[in-house]
This record gives structure tokens, C-alpha cells and sequence, in this order.
């Protein structure tokens, strides 16, 4: 058990819509990352909440957005959803200066 | 850009066997390497993690070595148990925090 909770588990949207993905993680954690993973691939990183500020983006576009908040939650938006952003989407924390992250069981998103 | 590197892709032994499952990856300053472990549609499990400068981290049956002159991380899981199959990921940290993952070796376990 690793204290980090993502919600939904499974989510179905269409093509051209928005989602919100949640992530709720232990006291203390101010670190939050969250990782995209396609079928068959390993994980991607997409970027990094310290202290609700965004400290490291990875190769996605802006359509990809996110939100940290005081009480160690956090949010990954995604705007106008393409087929290919059907993925298992993991958010990760660590606390302060602990350099392990800790995964969630993931959103299982499908675009159609 | 293939940064990490996990071969074979996919592996099967029947119970009992070692199993040995490599990593490589190009970036020389990492900061820590990381194995996991991923059931079927399910999030990541940490099974060992080693600092730069460490050679090598055991827990129980696995063993995880790594040389960061070649570049390479490797697994060992003693006499596998039909429970160890399940993809195993190896992924670095760099100074950046963020973890580059490699795409994982599939380890079925026949009983």
C-alpha cells in the first residue's frame, strides 16, 4: 500500500473532449509527478508538481495541464482528447526530500 | 529517443529457474536506479532501488546489480514462482527528478 489514490479507475470519453484525472496523496508529500503509459510501453513522463508550482515538464503539449493543492491533491487535465491519449495514467509523490516515488494504481483512459 | 533499453521483452521458464532480466540505459549521471514490478493493467510496485553509488541491493529472492560505467542494470529473481509472473520495469532518475522507464520484460512463470 502505497498511500496514493488515483480516481477514476476507468474513464470513457470521446474524441475532442475534457477530462480531469485525481490524485490524492499522503501527508507530507510535496512532490507529485504524473506519467502517461500506452499499451505495451512503459511510462511517460508528463510533469512534476513542488509545493504547487510545476518544476519539469516532459515532452507533451500544452493541452496536457495540471494542478497541485495544499492539502497534498493534485489534478492532470487533458483538453481536447485524441484517440492516441488512451493510456494508463499514474501519478507518483515522494515526500520532502526522499527521493522515491510512490505510485497510485493508475486511471485507465479510453478515447473513442 | 530510447533512453532505456529492457531486454528480452518477453520471457517464459518454468517454475524453479533463475531468471535474469537486463537494463541499459545512456545517461551516465543518473541518480538512482529503480526496478518495478506491474500486474496487468495495474499500477507499479517497487521492488528494489539503488543509488549511484551502490553496486548492488537484495530483498529476499531478488537481487539487482548496477554498473553505471556500462550503463547497465540486472535483475535476478531465484527460483521463480508462477506469483512472479508479471512485467518488470527498470527506470533511472536523474538529476531532474523524473523517472525514464524502459518498456519492460513480460515474465510468465509456468507452474
Amino acid at each position: 500500500e502505497t498511500g496514493v489514490t488515483q480516481s477514476p479507475t476507468h474513464l470513457i470519453k470521446t474524441r475532442g473532449q475534457q477530462v480531469t484525472l485525481r490524485c490524492s496523496s499522503q501527508s507530507g508529500h510535496n512532490t507529485v509527478s504524473w506519467y502517461q503509459q500506452a499499451l505495451g510501453q512503459g511510462p511517460q513522463f508528463i510533469f512534476q508538481y513542488y509545493r504547487e508550482e510545476e518544476n519539469g515538464r516532459g515532452n507533451f503539449p500544452p493541452r496536457f495541464s495540471g494542478l497541485q493543492f495544499p492539502n497534498y491533491s493534485s489534478e492532470l487535465n487533458v483538453n481536447a482528447l485524441e484517440l492516441d491519449d488512451s493510456a494508463l495514467y499514474l501519478c507518483a509523490s515522494s515526500p520532502e526530500g526522499v527521493n522515491i516515488q510512490y505510485f497510485g494504481a493508475g486511471t485507465r483512459l479510453s478515447v473513442l | 529517443k530510447q533512453e532505456v533499453t529492457q531486454i528480452p521483452a518477453a520471457l517464459s521458464v518454468p517454475e524453479g529457474e533463475n531468471l535474469v532480466l537486463n537494463c541499459s540505459f545512456t545517461d551516465s549521471a543518473i541518480y538512482n536506479l529503480q526496478w518495478f514490478r506491474q500486474d496487468p493493467g495495474k499500477g507499479l510496485t517497487s521492488l528494489l532501488l539503488i543509488q549511484s553509488s551502490q553496486r548492488e541491493q537484495t530483498s529476499g529472492r531478488l537481487n539487482a546489480s548496477l554498473d553505471k560505467s556500462s550503463g547497465r542494470s540486472t535483475l535476478y529473481i531465484a527460483a521463480s514462482q508462477p506469483g512472479d509472473s508479471a512485467t518488470y520495469l527498470c527506470a533511472y532518475r536523474s538529476n531532474d527528478y523524473k523517472l525514464s522507464f524502459g518498456a519492460g520484460t513480460t515474465v510468465t512463470v509456468r507452474a
